[in-house]
């Protein structure tokens, strides 16, 4: 079981730019998370999706933030345009159906200069 | 809105000693998981409780939820360097998918 898989696991880039980032979750879990982690706010939940569509993104902390799930084994979080105070560690987890245990990825560690 | 508090949110202690942190929510829960995150790591599942006042043991590690089904604890016995790290809580209400994690407690255990 290869778990969660998020890419890039570091992004670093430049206040203006579009940041996309990706998760594969777990084969055959329904639910998808994503989480955004800082030392100020801790870790915020963002959106989350059921059977690919999206149930909660009231997380989102503005316009510049989408999510999208095209199928049940990928989805992207982009960021356009980037600021300074988006960077934070950006985790994707997924949750199969029945239990409501959440499997965490390793996170992208994402720095917007 | 829900709510998930945790304290304190930072201890240090020295290896051998217990630690405790404990966690309360603003509304009744269905259920409350518990996670550690490791520095520079991800969080990882720990147990789920579901019972008013259960209490359920891992090795040196024991989990407690309140009967109110509100709050929840985590008792380390004899803390060793390998435990090290964030502890979550996350609750769910029985209307909700997702979880409400609580805000965390680092534990730093000195050698």
């Amino acid at each position: 079981d290869a778990g969660v898989i998020q890419s890039p696991r570091h992004e670093v880039t430049e206040m203006g730019q579009e940041v996309t980032l990706r998760c594969k979750p777990i084969s055959g879990h329904n639910s998808l998370f994503w989480y955004r982690q800082t030392m100020m706010r801790g870790l915020e939940l963002l959106i989350y999706f059921n059977n690919n569509v999206p149930i909660d993104d009231s997380g989102m902390p503005e316009d510049r933030f989408s999510a999208k799930m095209p199928n049940a084994s990928f989805s992207t979080l982009k960021i356009q345009p980037s600021e300074p105070r988006d960077s934070a560690v950006y985790f994707c987890a997924s949750r199969g159906g029945g239990s409501g245990t959440q499997y965490f990825g390793p996170g992208t560690r994402l720095l917007v200069l | 809105g829900q709510q998930v508090m945790q304290i304190p949110q930072y201890q240090h202690v020295q290896e051998g000693e217990d630690f405790t942190t404990y966690c309360n929510s603003s509304t009744t829960l269905s259920n409350i998981q518990w996670y550690k995150q490791r520095p520079g790591g991800h969080p990882v599942f720990l147990i789920q409780l579901v019972k008013s006042g259960e209490v359920k043991k891992q090795k040196r590690l024991t989990f407690q939820f309140g009967e109110a089904k509100k709050n929840s604890s985590l008792h380390i016995t004899a803390t060793q360097t390998t435990d090290v790290g964030t502890y979550f809580c996350a609750g769910q209400d029985g209307g909700a998918n997702n979880l409400f994690f609580g805000t965390g407690t680092r534990l730093t255990v000195i050698p």
